[in-house]
């Protein structure tokens, strides 16, 4: 079965350091990967997304995530954390991607993320 | 990008009563749509996928009596909360696919807020 484990439940880093949130996942398949930003109290928006290709993904904001097959890891990286960026994170695995196919997501437990100026 | 839009964003009920949120894709088609649920602190966890013009497929656990799912078109999905209870309590968000944009990303709704007291 799919799952996903986010390891570090709260990280607090100063602005300007760099970040690094991690991200587990377990899949019999080749995985599409994703990483979500919520703000308290909101929806969810994608900061990138992994379907094949390049293992290094750019996304929006900054952030980037590199898939490591071996490692069945997809971790989320900043290289300078900016204020606005304290929210919690969500690491997703889909099984799918395919025009007419469900494309159900399994989302990690998150990680906390706050700022210290 | 596409745009989800959930109605009501927040919501405080009786228990006892029911309650409706509305998920709408705004600018795009959406054959299926997801909700979620999401307690305190926790992850998102998938309900039921929403099929337009047929049943919903519900996930492991949740009761399909309970929470009503109706896809009538292919921008509206509406989940009822029936006779909701204080456990009922939670952050629903919905999803929907676009199809015709990045090889069918999901874009998540605002997210609905119940209280039930």
């Amino acid at each position: 079965a799919q799952s996903v484990t986010q390891p570090d439940i709260h990280i607090t880093v100063s602005e300007g350091a760099s970040l690094e949130l991690r991200c587990n996942y377990s899949y019999g398949a080749t995985p599409y990967l994703f990483w979500y930003v919520q703000s308290p109290g909101q929806g969810l928006q994608l900061l990138l997304k992994y379907f094949s290709g390049d293992t290094l993904v750019q996304g929006i904001k900054g952030f980037e995530a590199e898939f490591k097959r071996s490692q069945s890891s997809f971790n989320l990286r900043k290289p300078s954390v900016h204020w606005s960026d304290a929210a919690e994170y969500f690491c997703a695995v889909g099984a799918s991607m395919l025009r007419g196919a469900t494309n159900k997501l399994i989302f990690g437990t998150g990680t906390l993320l706050a700022v210290q100026p | 990008g596409a745009v989800v839009s959930q109605h009501p964003s927040w919501v405080i009920c009786k228990s006892g009563t029911s309650v409706k949120i509305e998920c709408r894709s705004l600018d795009f088609q959406a054959t299926t749509m997801f909700w979620y649920r999401q307690f305190p602190k926790q992850s998102l966890m998938l309900m039921a996928t929403s099929n337009e013009g047929s049943k919903a497929t519900y996930e492991q656990g949740v009761e399909k009596d309970k929470f009503l799912i109706n896809h009538a078109s292919l921008t509206l999905s509406t989940l009822t909360v029936t006779s909701a209870h204080p456990e009922d309590s939670s952050f629903y968000i919905c999803s929907a696919r676009d199809l015709h944009i990045g090889a069918g990303e999901l874009f998540f709704g605002e997210g609905s807020r119940l209280t039930v007291l």
